[in-house]
């Protein structure tokens, strides 16, 4: 299995612009999960769904950030419009089941907004 | 509400060294408990788990955790430190039971091993 795929890899864009990160979640997975890593507040669950259904989204930051999951196999994360303050790593990852699901990481989108 | 405490947030060791990190949690059920390591410029991978049984927890890489419920901890553990355990380490800590698959983080440790 490839594991979770996120892309891009790495955003740069300006105050202002709209910003989507996505993430294919391992093939079986139920649960996917959004993350984000800054210095300042360590890793923060933002939002998380099962079989593509958001459960619990009370980790996002404000209204300009909002997350979709069409399908099992995509979701997107948009934050519009972006702030400086929302440069930071976000992590996408996926797990099977409640319980004893461990969670995969993919490799994250580094977000600069300038 | 669930919470995880990493009480180092910054460790320098040298090589063959010894490695306790240490880890307390805040959920008064039953928890799975977990312990994730970030190499440099990489994602989280899973160290360690621990859900039931032994609470001596052997992992990947020679590390393990002890689960001591009393304390509410979950400590991290390795005999002796190589420069390539250079990374970040986060614990975390999930209710058991219930409709949630949440995964709470502590604020990670970096630890730097030096030749």
């Amino acid at each position: 299995d490839a594991g979770v795929i996120q892309s891009p890899r790495h955003e740069v864009t300006e105050m202002g612009q709209e910003v989507t990160l996505r993430c294919k979640p391992i093939s079986g997975h139920d649960y996917l999960f959004w993350y984000r890593q800054t210095m300042m507040r360590g890793l923060e669950l933002l939002i998380y769904f099962n079989n593509n259904v958001p459960i619990d989204d009370s980790g996002m930051p404000e209204d300009r950030f909002s997350a979709k999951m069409p399908n099992a196999s995509f979701s997107t994360l948009k934050i519009q419009p972006s702030e400086p303050r929302d440069s930071a790593v976000y992590f996408c990852a996926s797990s099977r089941g409640l319980g004893v699901g461990e969670q995969y990481f993919g490799p994250g989108t580094r977000l600069t907004v300038t | 509400a669930q919470s995880v405490s990493q009480h180092n947030h910054h460790v320098i060791l040298s090589e063959a060294a010894s490695l306790e990190l240490g880890c307390n949690y805040s959920y008064g059920g039953t928890v799975n408990l977990f312990w994730y390591v970030q190499y440099p410029g990489q994602h989280l991978q899973l160290l360690l788990k621990y859900f039931s049984g032994d609470p001596l927890v052997k992992g990947i890489k020679g590390f393990e955790a002890e689960f001591i419920k009393s304390k509410f901890s979950f400590n991290l553990r390795k005999p002796s430190v190589q420069w390539s355990d250079t990374a970040e380490y986060f614990c975390a800590v999930k209710g058991y039971g219930g409709a949630t698959n949440k995964l709470i983080f502590g604020t990670g440790t970096l630890l730097a091993v030096q030749p």
